[in-house]
């Protein structure tokens, strides 16, 4: 099977733009999660989507948000775009709520530069 | 409070040596999952291996072993016979909430490992 695939892999901004990251999850995985990741902050939780519903969600302000499509195919969306947002953007995906083992399998990760 | 809690921000072992990595929890939950990954320079995190908050028997993958101690709630990562390629960053992670469905996920700070020739 192919695993989680994320595009682009990098990207540079600047402030005030907005940005859309894409995530391909495994095959037949439903549930998919962002995170973001800083040298600050560690790894943090943005939010997790299943059968196209946002089933839960961490403590980030609402210029970041995300749509899952019925392929399952996922996108993130940044508007506003902060120096702060400079991060490394990891999608994982997994078949947590499928009634099978919940392990997440992240992609590569999408690099964010904003200048 | 910290839910995941790995007191280790960096650590050396010897090539061929074991070493183990240090990882404790914070949960109420009665059915959670723990997970290692590891992220080498290139950022992809990779999954290592899992213990379900059920499983009696100590996880193992090859050469990775996870020691779980749930009285004591700490999930060590005992990697066996340490080879230069093991040198990244290790995350110990919790899945809490299958039962309420609210699926969260949380990861430790790290621990960063340096395999020496």
């Amino acid at each position: 099977k192919a695993g989680v695939t994320q595009t682009p892999r990098y990207l540079i901004k600047t402030r005030g733009q907005q940005v859309t990251l894409s995530c391909s999850p495994i095959s037949g995985h439903r549930s998919v999660s962002w995170y973001q990741q800083t040298p600050g902050q560690g790894l943090q939780f943005l939010f997790e989507y299943f059968s196209e519903t946002q089933r839960n969600k961490g403590n980030f302000p609402g210029r970041f948000s995300g749509r899952q499509f019925s392929n399952s195919r996922s996108e993130m969306n940044v508007s506003t775009l902060e120096l702060g947002d400079s991060a490394l953007y990891l999608c994982a995906s997994s078949t947590l709520g499928q009634g099978e083992t919940d392990t997440q399998y992240f992609g590569p990760g999408t690099r964010l530069t904003v200048l | 409070a910290q839910k995941i809690t790995q007191t280790q921000p960096g650590m050396f072992v010897q090539e061929k040596e074991a070493v183990t990595l240090d990882c404790t929890y914070d949960t109420s939950d009665q059915s959670y999952g723990l997970f290692w990954y590891k992220q080498p320079s290139s950022g992809e995190m990779i999954f290592l291996i899992y213990q379900g908050s059920y499983d009696e028997q100590n996880a193992t993958e090859g050469r990775y072993s996870l020691n779980f101690q749930k009285a004591r709630k700490s999930a060590n990562l005992v990697i066996s016979a340490s080879q230069l390629g093991d040198s990244a960053m290790y995350f110990c992670a919790m899945r809490e909430g299958r039962i309420s469905g609210t699926y969260k996920y949380i990861f430790g700070t790290g621990t960063r490992l340096k395999v020496l020739a």
